[in-house]
């Protein structure tokens, strides 16, 4: 069963970087893509962008210029760095697999999710 | 960007009901859409994908439909545990949008 798991700082400064990894278990990073998506407190759900196993990468526009994920295929893991952040984002950072409806098809449905991580920004 | 918008945004029904759930969006996306469910403090779990296919594990107690702009979500006979809220989500283009949620509470 692929099981994934974020880590990283629970509080990060206002204008500092967020940075959170997602260890793949289970099975390997080296297919399908990889997203972060984030809920802010009492909110609904916002994706922030993937990476393929390739290394190429797709942004949500409204973060695009903050916004950093890479791929470690060798730790089966991947990143998320989010710059210069602000209270706004502060939300339960969730990473998930994109898997395909079929095979090679172009729409994807997020099958497996990590269990969220509180990331608060403050001083 | 893709708008999603659900109604309702909150419902109150009775264990056994049948409940529909609606996801509109402001350009057509084929069937490239999907519903979630999330209870409280928990990540979200895939129920439909590609707007009408179960997925694995599911009940069959849920279904979906639609197509192009217009797509439902049905609870045939509502149980305690589905007392969450569920959410849609698009995967036509990027940003891949979801709805603002619509959250199935107790009468």
């Amino acid at each position: 069963q692929v099981q994934l798991q974020e880590s990283g700082p629970g509080l990060v400064k206002p204008s500092e970087t967020l940075s959170l990894t997602c260890t793949v278990s289970g099975g390997s990073i080296s297919s399908y893509d990889w997203s972060w998506i984030r809920q802010p407190p009492g909110k609904g759900l916002e994706w922030i962008g993937y990476i393929y196993y390739s290394g190429s990468t797709n942004y949500n526009p409204s973060l695009k210029s903050r916004v950093t994920i890479s791929v470690d295929t060798s730790k089966n893991q991947f990143s998320l760095k989010l710059s210069s952040v602000t209270a706004a984002d502060t939300a339960v950072y969730y990473c998930a697999r994109g898997s395909p409806f079929y095979y090679g098809s172009s729409g994807y449905y997020y099958s497996f999710w990590g269990q969220g991580t509180l990331v608060t920004v403050s001083s | 960007d893709i708008q999603m918008t659900q109604s309702p945004s909150s419902l109150s029904a009775s264990v056994g009901d049948r409940v529909t759930i609606t996801c509109r969006t402001n350009q057509s996306i084929r069937s490239y859409l999907n519903w979630y469910q999330q209870k409280p403090g928990k990540a979200p779990k895939v129920l439909i994908y590609a707007a009408s296919s179960l997925q694995s594990g599911v009940p069959s107690r849920f279904s979906g439909s639609g197509s192009g702009t217009d797509f439902t979500l049905t609870i045939s006979s509502l149980q305690p545990e589905d007392f969450a809220t569920y959410y849609c989500q698009q995967s036509y283009s990027t940003p891949r949008t979801f709805g603002q949620g619509t959250k199935v509470e107790i009468k």
